[in-house]
């Protein structure tokens, strides 16, 4: 089962920066967190991954606790195009599978 | 940008009928996987196919299902007699070499089972 605990929901105004928090306290010390998203029922996209350090890239930041238990996903000027449910996942080096949960649904408001 | 590209995007079948769906993952990766979607529910992994062989599956994955790279840039994967309650969205996904990155997912097929 899924490793990680997300809010249902969450609402963000457009051009404001988006913080979507995950708990992951039972992280071990060989696994990543990956965030992924899904707009409506297409295939979910990549986003960000992270061992221990922060991470950046063209779509978000990914700013991991000292200790690892926890994560935040960061879009820093969310678009209604960002509107979607995003899913934090924690996963090992020697395991190829995605275990998604839920996720956050993420609203993006004008 | 590469993509990963996905036929047919909906396929409706008869129970007990066998049906094949497609991708082409993107062409300089070397991992690919199938997920699938019923409608509603949680996004569960199938399979993952790596050097000509299946590296990982699911309970999901039973005598039923097969995967195969039949030539260089295609992935399958098949459903010997399909059930009602295989309809959902198939998802295929790949990632390079590096398998700590991203897996990249396509637009999915739904499949519809009658």
């Amino acid at each position: 089962d899924a490793k990680t605990t997300q809010p249902t929901s969450m609402d963000c105004a457009e051009g404001r920066a988006a913080n979507l928090p995950c708990n992951h306290s039972t992280i071990s010390g060989n696994e990543y967190v990956y965030w992924y998203r899904q707009i409506h029922s297409q295939g979910p996209q990549y986003i960000i991954h992270g061992l221990k350090n922060n991470e950046t890239n063209e779509m978000a930041s990914l700013i991991i606790t000292e200790d690892r238990k926890s994560s935040t996903l960061i879009l820093p000027h969310a678009t209604l195009r960002d509107t979607a449910v995003y899913y934090c996942i924690v996963r090992g080096y020697n395991t190829d599978k995605l275990i998604f949960g839920t996720g956050t649904r993420l609203q993006v408001f004008p | 940008e590469p993509e990963v590209t996905q036929t047919p995007s909906h396929q409706v079948t008869q129970m007990g009928q066998e049906v094949i769906l497609r991708c082409v993952p993107i062409s300089n990766h070397l991992y690919f996987y199938w997920y699938r979607q019923i409608l509603g529910q949680k996004v569960e992994f199938l399979v993952s196919f790596y050097n000509n062989e299946i590296s990982e599956k699911s309970e999901i994955f039973d005598d039923q299902f097969s995967v195969e790279r039949p030539d260089g840039s295609n992935f399958t994967l098949k459903i010997r007699s399909t059930k009602l309650e295989d309809s959902a969205m198939y998802f295929c996904a790949s990632s390079p070499l590096d398998r700590v990155g991203g897996q990249y997912f396509g637009a999915g097929t739904r499949l519809s089972v009658l």
